[in-house]
Parts: C-alpha cells; sequence; structure tokens
C-alpha cells in the first residue's frame, strides 16, 4: 500500500519554465489537496479537489493551475515558473467524513 | 491576520521533562483542530485531533478552548523521539485546512 506518492521528488527549473508535479493515491479518498511549505509560513493551501470533477482554490493560487485528472490522480502545473515558487510541494488526501490529512513525501522545488 | 498562530521556539528540554506548546486561531466559526507532527524533510503526520472535553493519547494531551480560540498540546515524559516540529492545524469548513508554521521540539539527553 503506497498511500500518496508524488513525482518527481526534487526539480531545479529556470525562470519561466512550465512543469506538472504528480500526484496520486491508492486509498480511495474522495478529497486531494496541494500545499507549498516555506520556511516561517508553515503549510498553505494551494489548491483542492472535494471530489473528483471538483477543484477549488486555496489560499494561494495565483501563478498555478491543477487537473483532478481521475479519483486517484491530483496534478498541480506552474505554467511559467518564478523563483517565488521555490519551495517544497506536499500533495495531501483524505476520505469523506474523515479530517485526517495523508501526505506524500513532498516535492522540492527550485527555480532560478 | 493569520489564521492560526504559533510560537515558532525553538523548544529544548531534557528528557523526562513536560512540554506545552499552545497555538491560537482566529476564526470564532473553526470546527475542527489537530496536531500534526512533523519530522526534518519529511510529511506531515497527524499526531492527535483536539477534541472539546480534551483527550490524551498516552504521554499526549490535547486542549481546546474556545472561548479563548487556543489549542494546547501537553507532552510529558519527553523522549528523544519526540524531537519534531509540531504543527497546529484548524479546519472552518472541513475542505479548507490552515496550518501554524510549527514549534520546533528538541529534547536534549
Amino acid at each position: 500500500n503506497a498511500g500518496v506518492t508524488q513525482t518527481p521528488k526534487f526539480q531545479v527549473l529556470k525562470t519561466g519554465q512550465s512543469m506538472t508535479l504528480q500526484c496520486a493515491q491508492d486509498m480511495n479518498h474522495n478529497s486531494m489537496y496541494w500545499y507549498r511549505q516555506d520556511p516561517g509560513m508553515g503549510l498553505r493551501l494551494i489548491y483542492y479537489s472535494a471530489s473528483e470533477g471538483t477543484t477549488d482554490k486555496g489560499e494561494v493560487p495565483n501563478g498555478y493551475n491543477v487537473s483532478r485528472l481521475n479519483k486517484r490522480e491530483f496534478s498541480l502545473r506552474l505554467e511559467s515558473a518564478a523563483p517565488s515558487q521555490t519551495s517544497v510541494y506536499f500533495c495531501a488526501s483524505r476520505t469523506s467524513g474523515a479530517y485526517e490529512q495523508y501526505f506524500g513525501p513532498g516535492t522540492r522545488l527550485t527555480v532560478t | 491576520r493569520k489564521e492560526v498562530e504559533q510560537d515558532p521556539g525553538p523548544f529544548n528540554v531534557p528528557e523526562g521533562a513536560t512540554v506545552a506548546f499552545n497555538c491560537t486561531y482566529s476564526n470564532s466559526a473553526s470546527q475542527s483542530f489537530f496536531w500534526y507532527r512533523q519530522d526534518c524533510r519529511k510529511e506531515p503526520k497527524l499526531l492527535m485531533s483536539v477534541y472539546s472535553s480534551g483527550n490524551e493519547d498516552g504521554r499526549f494531551t490535547a486542549q481546546l478552548n474556545r472561548a479563548s480560540q487556543y489549542i494546547s498540546l501537553l507532552i510529558r515524559d519527553s523522549k528523544l523521539s519526540d524531537s519534531a516540529t509540531y504543527l497546529c492545524v484548524v479546519t472552518p469548513t472541513g475542505n479548507q485546512f490552515y496550518f501554524g508554521t510549527g514549534t520546533s521540539l528538541t529534547v536534549i539527553p
């Protein structure tokens, strides 16, 4: 049972490049989340998907897009990376009726 | 104003000590409260939920004070393995979750 998986684990981008962070869960969870974690800022919600087919903005959505491809997968896209998007990105999921979130191992992204 | 505020610490305590962390939240409509633990360069993991009546799990006790809008975490008989960052988490809606910046704990032999 893999839980929540994220790819890639590390990535370095140049300003203006695009990339997609992948997230998948095998726990049959309805809700999925993308967070970023920066020193001194804690985890901040970028986007979430309460169920397959729906997505909503979180606290810091600017510069990002998401796709809930199916119940298992939720991807985060940076169309034109900026140095301010240097961060650790965590994907999480949870089942309906329970609030515990299960996190993936994170993607460490550096934009130069 | 931040949704959730925590003292970042660091807290450096000897083994066997009792240590307490507090966290305040700004939205009085918040429904559910949690403490997560995050080890260095790892993902957060749920430590415990916080109930209105308070709850205990072994050496860990969590309390909620709705009137003053704060939650607390008490760790008794600290172990070296308790060294981590403790994150306070609040959700007003059950969909959006707000994390504090975390409180760093180091337990010293």
